[in-house]
């Protein structure tokens, strides 16, 4: 069954710490994203990734970091440096990364604690 | 730089009226995408538009891109609850081979 798993689905991190969400796909997309979404709100990119070992900065890095070992995983680190974490993030992925269409995982929501 | 606007941002319909959202960019867009959020969900695609001036058609929905590729629409004939959720229109950065995602608009239904 093809798709994008995302975990944990909810996630509490305490004031200083570091926390890992995961996301890995079976789609064989070079492509990954990760993105932040507050309530009642769009889409913001934090990373994104076309190739193993490569990625780039997208609107809103400050505060995240990611790796990209395997072509299947892009997991995403939320570091104390980001002061605001509460939110649903959103890891999604494409073909490649001209454009197309992005399938998305079921989220985590992470709060503070 | 580049931008994806959406309007309205919130829409609140009897169940079986109309509802059409609209969304327009800063630059010609080589494709434009639809994606829908249920509420507490994750966005799925729904359709991609790639000629100037296409329509397109799923059931009661129906899609327009713009003859200048900077614009958008999206039509629900007869909205249901089912149609309850959060539309996206997103179109490819012009220089950095990503999407970019437009505000959305949400929709909720008076049964």
């Amino acid at each position: 069954d093809g798709g994008i798993t995302q975990s944990p689905k909810y996630l509490f991190r305490k004031e200083g710490q570091n926390v890992t969400l995961s996301c890995e796909q079976n789609l064989n997309h070079d492509a990954m994203y990760w993105y932040r979404q507050d309530p009642g709100q769009g889409l913001r990119l934090i990373y994104y990734s076309q190739i193993v070992n490569d990625f780039q900065k997208g609107d809103i890095a400050e505060g995240y970091s990611v790796s990209r070992e395997k072509k299947e995983s892009f997991p995403l680190t939320v570091t104390s440096a980001q002061k605001n974490p509460t939110a649903f993030y959103l890891c999604a992925s494409s073909i490649d990364l001209s454009g197309n269409i992005q399938y998305f995982g079921a989220g985590t929501r992470l709060s503070v604690l | 730089g580049q931008q994806v606007m959406q309007i309205p941002q919130y829409q609140h319909v009897q169940e079986g009226e109309d509802f059409t959202t609209y969304c327009n960019s800063s630059t010609t867009l080589s494709n434009i995408q639809w994606y829908k959020q249920r509420p507490g969900g994750h966005p799925v695609f729904l359709i991609q538009l790639v000629k100037s001036g296409e329509v397109k058609k799923q059931k009661r929905l129906t899609f327009q891109f713009g003859e200048a590729k900077k614009n958008s629409s999206l039509h629900i004939t007869a909205t249901q609850t089912t149609d309850v959720g959060t539309y996206f229109c997103a179109g490819p950065y012009s220089s950095a081979s990503k999407i970019i995602f437009g505000s959305g608009t949400r929709l909720s239904i008076r049964p």
